[in-house]
C-alpha cells in the first residue's frame, strides 16, 4: 500500500490551543495537500505544498514538508470549536491521490 | 462542491446482489474518482478515469468495476456485493490540482 500514516490519530485540545499533526508518506511526490472532513460530509481542500516547498501558510494554517523524510506536519494556531474534525493528508503520485488515515481533531469550547 | 452529486445517498443490499453507483458532474472536468473511506484506512482509490472510456484501477479495485460513457457520469459497479464492500463511497474530480469531493454514499451489504 502506498497510503500514508498520519499521526496522532487523535488529538483533543482547548480553544486557543494550537493543533499539530503529522502525516508520513512511502513516494515521491508531485505535491502534498491537506484536506478536512467534518462528520458525515465529504473531503474539503484545505492548502497544498509543492515537492520543493518547505513550508507554506494559509490564514492560521502553517504547513512544513521534508521531502528527504517523506514526513509533513499541519499546524492549527489559535484552535477555534469549529476546527473540530478529521484532517487528512494526501500525496500527488501522478494524478493518483494516496490518503493518510487521518487525525480526528476535538477543539474543546 | 465543484457540482458534483452522488446517487443514491444511502443503499441497504444483500449479499450478491449488483449494486450501481453514480457520480455525477455539471462543469466538465476531465478526470474523476471513486474512492472508498473505512474507519483505520482512510480513503482508499478504487478506480479511476481520466476522459470518456478512459479508465484505470487504484489499489482496491477487486471486485469493483466503472464506466464513464459521458464526461458527466462515472459509474461505479459492484457485480456481486458482498458484505466487506460495506463502506462510504465517495466520487471526485480533480480541479487545477485539488480534489473536490461528493457528499458520499454509504452502502450497507447485508
Amino acid at each position: 500500500s502506498q497510503q500514508g500514516e498520519e499521526d496522532p490519530q487523535a488529538l483533543s485540545i482547548q480553544e486557543g490551543e494550537n493543533a499539530t499533526m503529522n502525516c508520513s508518506y512511502k513516494t515521491s511526490i508531485n505535491n502534498l495537500q491537506w484536506y478536512r472532513q467534518n462528520s458525515g460530509r465529504g473531503l474539503v481542500h484545505l492548502i497544498l505544498i509543492r515537492s520543493n516547498e518547505r513550508e507554506k501558510h494559509s490564514g492560521r494554517l502553517r504547513v512544513t514538508l521534508d521531502t528527504s523524510k517523506k514526513s509533513s506536519s499541519l499546524l492549527i494556531t489559535a484552535s477555534r470549536a469549529a476546527d473540530t474534525a478529521s484532517y487528512f493528508c494526501a500525496t500527488d503520485v501522478g494524478n493518483q491521490f494516496y490518503f493518510g488515515t487521518g487525525t480526528s481533531l476535538t477543539v474543546i469550547p | 462542491d465543484a457540482g458534483i452529486t452522488q446517487s443514491p445517498r444511502h443503499k441497504v443490499t444483500e449479499t450478491g446482489t449488483p449494486v450501481t453507483l453514480r457520480c455525477h458532474q455539471t462543469e466538465n472536468h476531465r478526470y474523476m474518482y471513486w474512492y472508498r473511506q473505512d474507519p483505520g484506512h482512510g480513503l482508499r482509490l478504487i478506480h479511476y478515469s481520466y476522459g470518456v472510456k478512459d479508465t484505470d484501477k487504484g489499489e482496491v479495485s477487486d471486485g469493483y468495476s466503472v464506466s464513464r460513457s459521458k464526461t458527466e457520469d462515472f459509474l461505479l459497479t459492484l457485480e456481486s456485493a458482498t458484505s466487506s464492500q460495506t463502506s462510504v463511497y465517495f466520487c471526485a474530480i480533480i480541479a487545477g490540482e485539488v480534489q473536490y469531493f461528493g457528499p458520499g454514499t454509504r452502502l450497507t451489504v447485508l
